[in-house]
């Protein structure tokens, strides 16, 4: 059974850098077949979908956040990363990881991150 | 981008009754619109894909319809763990992937 688990820093400086990694058992990041994605929901809202990346390297992003967001991906770890440069309190939501297909069918139990001083 | 519309946003419901959800997309996403179900606390889980197709596990009460731009997510006959969020989500172009904004069904 796959499995996706999100880890890093729960609290998060303003202006400072958000990181947080997915580590995946059970199945293999190097798949010619799915993309590893990273979603996040502010306390209260809905779901966001902040970029995606496939083991080759190549990532989309939400334009709104394209300056801020790198995902990178280590096939050697079976994990892949998120960084978010500038945050705000608006960065503040439960941040999760995601297996995609086409949809997204497996998820980490996700991880809140609060920026805050 | 493709703008997901879910309506109404709170559902109210009685335990056996049927609900039924609607999402719109602001452009045709053929039936590539897949539906979420999110209980407080965890992470959502897949329903329905292909805007019809029961994901694996899926009780059958739960169904999903709809092409282009209107779909339902239909459940025939409310029980108490189905009292959660329901989001939609179009797979048909991408970047970006995009999520309605959610129904939340609750007990009336």
């Amino acid at each position: 059974q796959l499995q996706l688990q999100e880890s890093g820093p729960g609290l998060v400086k303003p202006s400072e850098t958000l990181s947080l990694n997915c580590t995946v058992s059970g199945g293999s990041i190097s798949s010619r077949s799915y993309y590893w994605g990273w979603i996040r929901q502010p306390p209260g809202k809905g779901l966001e979908w902040i970029g995606s990346i496939h083991y080759s390297g190549t990532t989309y992003y939400k334009p709104s956040l394209k300056s801020r967001v790198t995902l990178s991906v280590d096939p050697s770890k079976n994990q892949f990363s998120l960084k978010l440069t500038s945050v705000t309190a608006a960065d503040t939501a439960v941040y999760y990881c995601a297996r995609q297909g086409d949809v997204w069918g497996y998820w980490g139990q996700g991880t809140l991150v609060t920026v805050s001083s | 981008e493709i703008v997901m519309t879910q309506s109404p946003v709170t559902l109210s419901v009685s335990l056996g009754e049927r609900a039924t959800l609607s999402c719109r997309a602001s452009q045709s996403v053929s039936t590539n619109l897949a539906w979420y179900q999110q209980k407080p606390g965890q992470a959502p889980r897949l329903l329905i894909y292909s805007a019809s197709t029961r994901a694996t596990g899926i009780p059958a009460r739960f169904s999903g319809s709809g092409s282009g731009t209107e779909f339902t997510l239909t459940i025939s006959s409310l029980q108490s763990e189905d009292f959660a969020v329901y989001y939609c989500q179009q797979y048909n172009n991408w970047p970006p992937r995009t999520f309605g904004q959610g129904t939340k069904v609750e007990i009336k």
